[in-house]
């Protein structure tokens, strides 16, 4: 199947500091991809989906200020987690499709955030 | 809106019996399906979907999925279980509902333990 891969794998940083995460797509143009969250032992929360060359569009009680997403390219899109709070401490996820109705999505492996 | 509802938390199978995780679906319109497994610390990995067609779907590692329509379910099978089958799996659905719109919605997930 198709790779997405997503950088870095963990990441530990300062409160009030900023931290980007970047997805990319190795074997195909992703129009779309998506970024979630995903809490101890429950599912995927859709934070965000993210257009190439517009905006994302952002899930209900998810602050666009803060995660700020960036989709400069067919095979690169990045979420900055801004001002982190160890609140933020979070398993983040994204994924990306090939273009076609039928195709299924393809995720990263994912990244640990921890804030302390 | 769609939903899609996996109604075990947990299911254990000994090693080399059959295994079914459960998924039931909301949609409207035509279903897309799919199912996911995720190890720890991992993005998540494709294992199967339904399109169109017949409606038992083979997939990776000897899994298979059945679609059924007026139950909306698609669980998914396998015939012999084994230990490194251990893990966490994602039913999603997805509905074509027009340009741009292929959003995935997640069950919470069923964690499936195989037994030695």
């Amino acid at each position: 199947g198709a790779v997405v891969s997503q950088h870095p794998s963990w990441v530990i940083c300062k409160s009030g500091t900023s931290v980007k995460i970047e997805c990319r797509s190795l074997d195909f143009q992703a129009t779309t991809m998506f970024w979630y969250r995903q809490f101890p032992k429950q599912s995927l929360m859709l934070m965000a989906t993210s257009n190439e060359g517009s905006k994302a569009t952002y899930e209900q009680g998810v602050e666009k200020d803060k995660f700020l997403i960036n989709h400069a390219s067919l095979t690169l899109s990045t979420l900055t987690v801004t001002s982190a709070h160890p609140e933020d401490s979070s398993f983040y996820i994204c994924s990306a499709r090939a273009p076609g109705v039928r195709t299924e999505a393809f995720f990263g492996q994912g990244t640990r955030l921890t804030v302390v | 809106a769609q939903s899609v509802a996996q109604p075990e938390d947990q299911v254990n199978v000994a090693e080399g019996n059959p295994l079914t995780v459960k998924c039931t679906y909301s949609v409207s319109g035509n279903p897309y399906l799919f199912w996911y497994v995720q190890y720890p610390n991992r993005g998540l990995q494709f294992l199967l979907k339904y399109i169109t067609g017949d409606n038992l779907v083979k997939g990776s590692y000897g899994f298979e999925a059945e679609f059924n329509k007026s139950q909306t379910s698609f669980h998914l099978k396998k015939p012999s279980a084994l230990v490194s089958d251990s893990a966490l799996y994602f039913c999603a659905v997805r509905a074509y509902s027009g340009a741009g719109s292929y959003q995935l919605t997640f069950g919470k997930g069923t964690k499936l333990s195989v037994i030695p």
